[in-house]
């Protein structure tokens, strides 16, 4: 069973870009997750999507969005993009009691 | 606010000796979870239990829940190098819109050889 990928690995955009993560759950896995980790801010939850829909959000800025495929990929975007949006990015394919995590995305913002 | 807060912040101990990490959370929760991160890399899940469950074991790991604290703890033991990372313990609330996990800040484990 092939695990969590998550692209591009390493990402260094300029303040005011955008930018789009992507990220590929594993095999019948319909939830995702995503987090942003940051030495300061700790591990926090952006958002979660089932079956193409939205289904718990956290507390970011419209500028985070997401979307959900009908094969369960998942992407994030960040619009605007500021320093402090430099980050680990997770993404995490959700069994039934159960996370598993990507490597995650590190955006760097310059 | 997050749900778990992680006691030590960070712990340095010397191979072969036992390291405890301890969680506490403020709301009711369906399970708890242990992640292992290593050097900003993603998480590795080490161990889930159950909110009826009070003690789970796994390798080297053992795992305890007192619902009624609302706290874990995490037991590494006969620790080696190779357990240095950040561990992080995560609790999972299940509501009419699913699983929603919050992740504690973390306890930094140096396992010195």
């Amino acid at each position: 069973k092939a695990g969590v990928t998550q692209t591009p690995r390493y990402l260094i955009k300029t303040r005011g870009q955008q930018v789009t993560l992507s990220c590929s759950p594993i095999s019948g896995h319909r939830s995702v997750s995503w987090y942003q980790q940051t030495p300061g801010q700790g591990l926090q939850f952006l958002f979660e999507y089932f079956s193409e829909t939205q289904r718990n959000k956290g507390n970011f800025p419209g500028r985070f969005s997401g979307r959900q495929f009908s094969n369960s990929r998942s992407e994030m975007n960040v619009s605007t993009l500021e320093l402090g949006d430099s980050a680990l990015y997770l993404c995490a394919s959700n069994g039934r009691n159960e996370q598993f995590f990507g490597p995650g995305t590190r955006l760097t913002v310059l | 606010s997050q749900q778990g807060e992680e006691d030590p912040q960070a712990l340095s101990i010397q191979e072969g000796e036992n390291a405890t990490m301890n969680c506490s959370y403020k709301t009711s929760i369906n399970n708890l979870q242990w992640y292992r991160q290593n050097s900003g890399r993603g998480l590795v899940h080490l161990i889930l239990i159950r909110s009826n469950e009070r003690e789970k074991h796994s390798g080297r790991l053992r795992v305890t829940l007192d619902t009624s604290k609302k706290s874990s703890s995490l037991l590494i033991t006969a620790s080696r190098a190779a357990d240095t990372a950040s561990y992080f313990c995560a609790t999972a609330t299940l509501n009419t819109g699913g699983f929603k996990t919050i992740f504690g800040a973390g306890t930094r484990l140096f396992v010195k050889a």
